[in-house]
């Protein structure tokens, strides 16, 4: 049974609207990652929190914002959607130390 | 050069063999190697870890990592159909992963 969530699993929306996917997770994780991810291709890391009120930036440009004002809770915000950000995000939780990550089931997001 | 370098495949075994996946990686303070598969369109699921040098067994699955030469592997033992799947071998340290491009393997009948 999946400990991490993430809605919604699919989203079709319009060019220009705003968007929130939502992460959360019931481990009392400190580390939560969003990893966009495009078929067959590899995960990019695009944002990611050690804690609460702590975000950095990942490797991927990325014109996605996320907050953590709690630490069950990683949404990630597009302001502004556009069809080049069509693709997977994933988002993953790991407990504090050398551990792996557990990934949500993903939400695969298409921007018409 | 990349961080973490797969062969993309697909790698073909018959089922019952084994399944050799290897991975280097240039990052020589890399700390936390791990194996994930993933099925196509699922999101990746955490197989195995390994943090020291050596071979580490778990099932079927065997993880070996020898940092001198930076690279990690991992084999299958008795492949199954079930298998199928692309296999991710992200590095990096207790707070950051690289993932790479992945290996896919496909188990024949």
């Amino acid at each position: 049974e999946a400990d991490i969530y993430q809605t919604p699993r699919y989203l079709v929306i319009g060019t220009g609207k705003k968007i929130t996917l939502e992460c959360s997770q019931t481990m009392g994780h400190d580390k939560m990652y969003w990893y966009q991810q495009d078929p067959g291709m590899e995960l990019h890391l695009i944002h990611y929190s050690y804690g609460v009120n702590s975000t950095e930036k990942g490797d991927l440009s990325s014109e996605s914002t996320v907050s953590r004002i709690r630490t069950e809770h990683f949404p990630l915000t597009l302001e502004s959607a556009r069809p080049s950000h069509t693709s997977q995000y994933l988002c993953a939780s790991a407990p504090p130390g050398n551990y792996g990550y557990t990934f949500g089931s993903g939400t695969r997001l298409t921007v018409v | 050069q990349k961080e973490v370098e797969q062969n993309s495949g697909p790698l073909s075994v018959p089922e019952g063999a084994i399944a050799s996946l290897n991975c280097t990686y240039s990052d020589r303070g890399s700390q936390s190697f791990f194996w994930y598969r993933q099925y196509s369109g699922k999101s990746p699921e955490l197989i195995m870890s390994i943090y020291s040098n050596g071979d580490k067994e778990d099932g079927r699955f065997t993880a070996q990592l020898n940092k001198a030469s930076q690279y990690v592997s991992l084999l299958i033992r008795d492949s199954q159909p079930s298998d199928s799947a692309t296999y991710l071998c992200p590095t990096g340290t207790a707070s950051k992963l690289t993932f790479g491009t992945g290996t896919r393997l496909q188990v024949t009948l």
